[in-house]
């Protein structure tokens, strides 16, 4: 069966520091990964999706940047981060070219 | 653009009691609609998917149907039970993405 890994679980970063978050999947093989923010009192909102290797796109422009260095793993991080970066981290995993969604445990970020 | 709204915002009901849960989206040009659960501090899980060409799905006490051309979607949980008490997330699913309401924050009084 397919598993999907988060890690940190928790972090707590101060204002002007760099993020590195890290997702992968397990018992699948070219999966379409995504990320998603919830910030609190907003929906979810879609950050990055990737169909491949190296292939990203980027709904919403920010400080934040993705990348997929493997098949099934998927990173997102920030050069500098901002107090607007704190919120619930999500990342998401889909068979290529199904669109059913299966979620991992997600990433609670603090900015201070 | 997309647009999915959730109503109500939260819902409190007895123990025992059947309640729907209220999706609606702008766009009625879906790959599929999906209905998530989503405990405090934790990552959504999947409930139901219907397919555009479906009209409902059903999984054990949880049924959820949908009219694409009246951009609509329900939720009805039968038989309500405290560990029912959760967030529930409708999407509305484009090519790639998600796009999702708000939720509904269902309470279930033992």
């Amino acid at each position: 069966s397919q598993t999907i890994h988060q890690w940190p679980a928790t972090l707590v970063q101060p204002v002007g520091s760099p993020l590195s978050l890290e997702c992968t999947v397990e018992g699948t093989s070219n999966p379409n990964l995504y990320w998603y923010r919830q910030a609190a009192g907003r929906g979810l909102q879609l950050l990055f999706y990737s169909v491949g290797i190296g292939q990203i796109s980027s709904e919403v422009p920010q400080n934040l940047s993705a990348s997929r260095p493997q098949d099934r793993q998927f990173i997102l991080s920030s050069k500098k981060l901002l107090l607007s970066d704190s919120g619930f981290y999500l990342c998401a995993w889909s068979v290529f070219g199904y669109n059913e969604q299966f979620f991992g445990p997600g990433t609670r970020l603090t900015v201070l | 653009k997309q647009e999915v709204t959730q109503i109500p915002a939260a819902l409190s009901v007895p123990e025992g009691e059947n309640l729907v849960l209220n999706c609606s989206f702008t766009d009625s040009a879906i790959y599929n609609l999906q209905w998530f659960r989503q405990d405090p501090g934790k990552g959504l899980t999947s409930l139901l998917l219907i397919q555009s060409s479906q009209r409902e799905q059903t999984s054990g006490r949880l049924n959820a149907s949908l009219d694409k051309s009246s951009g609509r979607s329900t939720l009805y949980i039968a038989a309500s039970q405290p560990g029912d008490s959760a967030t529930y997330l409708c999407s509305g699913a484009g090519s790639y993405q998600l796009t999702f309401g708000k939720g509904t924050k269902l309470s279930v009084i033992p």
